[in-house]
């Protein structure tokens, strides 16, 4: 199994509240992402990173941010937690970007906002 | 834009069944396309990919070919078990630089004994 981690694995926040998610690697991967799972919309990437303070937008990246001071370590932040963000947050990663490279899955993090 | 449509689920076999789980995909140019399996109470792993037209993915038993004429990408297995039940996710790649995976909705896939 890739060495991926998330933590929190749950947590449990009020709107409004700043909220940061972290994912840490053992691989030594360039590319890590975060995707949010919803019912009925599979997964969609908001945020990503191609290397060290290098990141980009994804599909839904509105009220989210990211930071990657170190090659293992890749931070989402929610601003100010809204309902509307309350989904199951999985980070991945992977050795290249081309289009047919495997991705690696951590567990998940499952928000709550109340 | 790019997007990928799976068959709805949920989708309940007897063990020893015929499966398929029907995938199509809208996209400019040749994207690579996946199919990602997801136990439940854990992340995604990679079951089978294929990258450019008519190749056949294939591991554990699944199967599916990558067909540009019909845009399709349908997984297959000749007799499933129990240990099959998962979430099944269909998904693509095109832009190079950054692998950004479209997903499909998932189809949920249980096995009865």
């Amino acid at each position: 199994d890739a060495g991926i981690t998330q933590s929190p694995r749950h947590k449990v926040t009020e709107t409004g509240t700043p909220v940061t998610l972290r994912c840490h690697q053992t691989e030594n991967h360039r590319y890590m992402y975060w995707y949010r799972q919803d019912p009925g919309h599979g997964l969609r990437l908001i945020h990503y990173s191609y290397g060290v303070k290098d990141t980009d937008k994804g599909e839904v990246s509105d009220g989210y941010s990211v930071s990657r001071s170190k090659t293992e370590d890749f931070l989402l932040t929610l601003e100010s937690a809204t309902s509307s963000q309350t989904s199951v947050y999985f980070c991945a990663i992977s050795e290249k970007g081309d289009l047919s490279v495997t991705q690696y899955f951590g567990p998940g993090t499952r928000l709550t906002v109340l | 834009g790019d997007s990928v449509t799976q068959m709805e689920g949920p989708v309940t076999l007897s063990e020893e069944a015929f499966l398929t789980i029907n995938c199509t995909y809208t996209a400019t140019g040749y994207p690579s396309l996946f199919w990602y399996v997801q136990y439940p109470g854990e992340g995604l792993q990679l079951l089978l990919k294929a990258t450019k037209a008519d190749d056949k993915g294939s591991n554990k038993g699944f199967e599916a070919t990558y067909r540009k004429e019909t845009t399709s990408f349908h997984l297959e297995k000749g007799s499933v078990q129990v240990s099959d039940s998962a979430v099944y996710f269909c998904a693509l790649s095109r832009i190079q630089g950054a692998q950004k995976l479209v997903f499909g909705q998932g189809t949920r896939l249980t096995i009865n004994p």
